[in-house]
């Protein structure tokens, strides 16, 4: 139980378009998510909290504008990278809460902005 | 804000060789969650610990949660090649949910 899958696993854009990443819970329903990047030889740095039929919860710093994140199902959590630089490229990946305190992670989302 | 040091940032031992990884706070947290990711993939969950001072058991891997809830400790026995990856330590202090990462403990482990 508790997984949680990624789409794309690995993106490729030209910079200024835009990107979508989804998150979704497969076996359990997940009233928040969470999305992470994480840069080469780093660990997790949060940049948002999902909530389930309301705005999301920026960390200080994270362009608010820039990440466009929806969390309109109980199962579907969306990243959209809007404008995206090469300074985007990063690795991707979202949690999902389960069971009141764990967070199950996702495979990660290469994205390359060149 | 609260920290989480973590500690060793690398370690690099031969296979059989034991080992201990420590995170330490000075923030009290109500759980703590220790993962693995390898290369390109996201974390997986190894262990949840909440009690202070719990002991879990994994196979080789022990996991202790200190008494005041700031600390904890993962120590691999007779480590295997396997075992290479990044471990994390993440602490849970109820507000959203949100876990406080560690810096991650960078393990190969030499055949």
């Amino acid at each position: 139980g508790a997984v949680v899958s990624q789409h794309p696993s690995r993106v490729i854009c030209k910079s200024g378009t835009s990107v979508k990443i989804e998150c979704r819970s497969l076996d359990f329903q997940a009233t928040t998510m969470f999305w992470y990047r994480q840069f080469p030889k780093q660990s997790l740095m949060l940049m948002a909290t999902s909530n389930e039929g309301s705005k999301a919860t920026y960390e200080q710093g994270v362009e608010k504008d820039k990440f466009l994140i929806n969390h309109a199902s109980l199962t579907l959590s969306t990243l959209t990278v809007t404008s995206a630089h090469p300074e985007d490229s990063s690795f991707y990946i979202c949690s999902a809460l389960s069971g009141g305190y764990e967070q199950y992670f996702g495979p990660g989302t290469r994205l390359t902005v060149t | 804000t609260q920290l989480l040091e973590q500690s060793p940032q690398f370690l690099s031992i031969q296979e059989g060789e034991n080992l201990t990884v420590y995170c330490n706070s000075s923030s009290v947290f109500s759980s703590l969650q220790w993962y693995r990711q390898e290369p390109g993939e996201g974390p997986v969950l190894l262990v949840t610990v909440v009690t202070g001072g719990e002991v879990k058991k994994l196979k080789r891997l022990t996991f202790q949660f200190g008494d005041a809830r700031k600390d904890s400790s993962l120590h691999i026995t007779a480590a295997q090649p396997g075992d290479t990856g990044l471990y994390l330590c993440a602490g849970n202090n109820n507000a959203g949910n949100m876990l406080t990462f560690g810096g991650g403990t960078r393990l190969m482990v030499k055949p």
